[in-house]
């Protein structure tokens, strides 16, 4: 069975910097993907990014990076220029034949 | 485009009552998910449909919760008897459908917050 570790429970920055998320997960599938996700107050999931496990290149969506580690099972999120609204819960995910496996997250305050 | 509909938004109960979850998928999405999010925790699968036929359900606690999704659109979730240990947030959402060699992406509805008291 899979599953996803984020070793931070709680992160903290000023508005403006850079902050990286953690995530390690394990599994024996060769073909996967990997997602972040964000969870405001609202409770609504929102996707940020997305990475293919075939693809050698880390995915980026605007002031979202990733750094992708296949062979480390490591799958961390950058977040630079970070704003108020950042402020979130941070899912890491791993999807493998349609089933996604959450870790249990990291609360992310973006202090003004 | 809309996005998944789910209702109530928040539930209190008494342990031992019965309570219902219902949810809308985004319309022409085969597949419709159940979570349940527990305080503290990242979601947890519960049941998986393609259109109205079971995927996965090896995670619901099958002498408690049963769902179903008639029609294959609208899914209804429901607990009876409730347990303290019930108390969570009610995932719903819904992605395109099953694809053999790519990831269809799931878009999440707003959540119930059951609350068994």
């Amino acid at each position: 069975a899979q599953t996803v570790t984020q070793s931070q429970p709680e992160m903290s920055v000023q508005e403006a910097e850079t902050v990286t998320l953690s995530c390690t997960y394990d599994t024996s599938e060769s073909n996967y993907y990997l997602f972040w996700y964000k969870q405001p107050p609202s409770r609504q999931m929102i996707l940020v990014i997305r990475q293919e496990a075939y693809k050698q290149q880390n995915a980026t969506e605007n002031r979202f990076s990733v750094n992708f580690q296949k062979a480390a099972k490591s799958f961390s999120l950058k977040i630079s220029d970070s704003q108020l609204g950042d402020t979130a819960m941070y899912f890491c995910a791993f999807g493998g034949a349609q089933k996604l496996v959450f870790g249990q997250g990291t609360r992310l305050t973006i202090n003004p | 485009e809309a996005g998944v509909a789910q209702s109530p938004r928040y539930k209190i109960i008494e342990k031992r009552q019965s309570v219902a979850f219902w949810c809308n998928p985004i319309s022409g999405h085969a597949t419709l998910y159940w979570y349940q999010q527990i305080l503290g925790q990242g979601p947890k699968l519960l049941i998986q449909f393609q259109n109205n036929g079971v995927v996965d359900d090896s995670q619901l606690p099958k002498d408690r919760f049963s769902a179903e999704r008639l029609k294959g659109v609208d899914s209804t979730l429901k607990i009876q008897p409730a347990k303290l240990e019930d108390s969570a947030v009610y995932l719903c959402a819904s992605s395109l459908g099953l694809a053999a060699r790519s990831y269809n992406e799931q878009f999440f509805g707003p959540g119930t917050r059951l609350t068994v008291l």
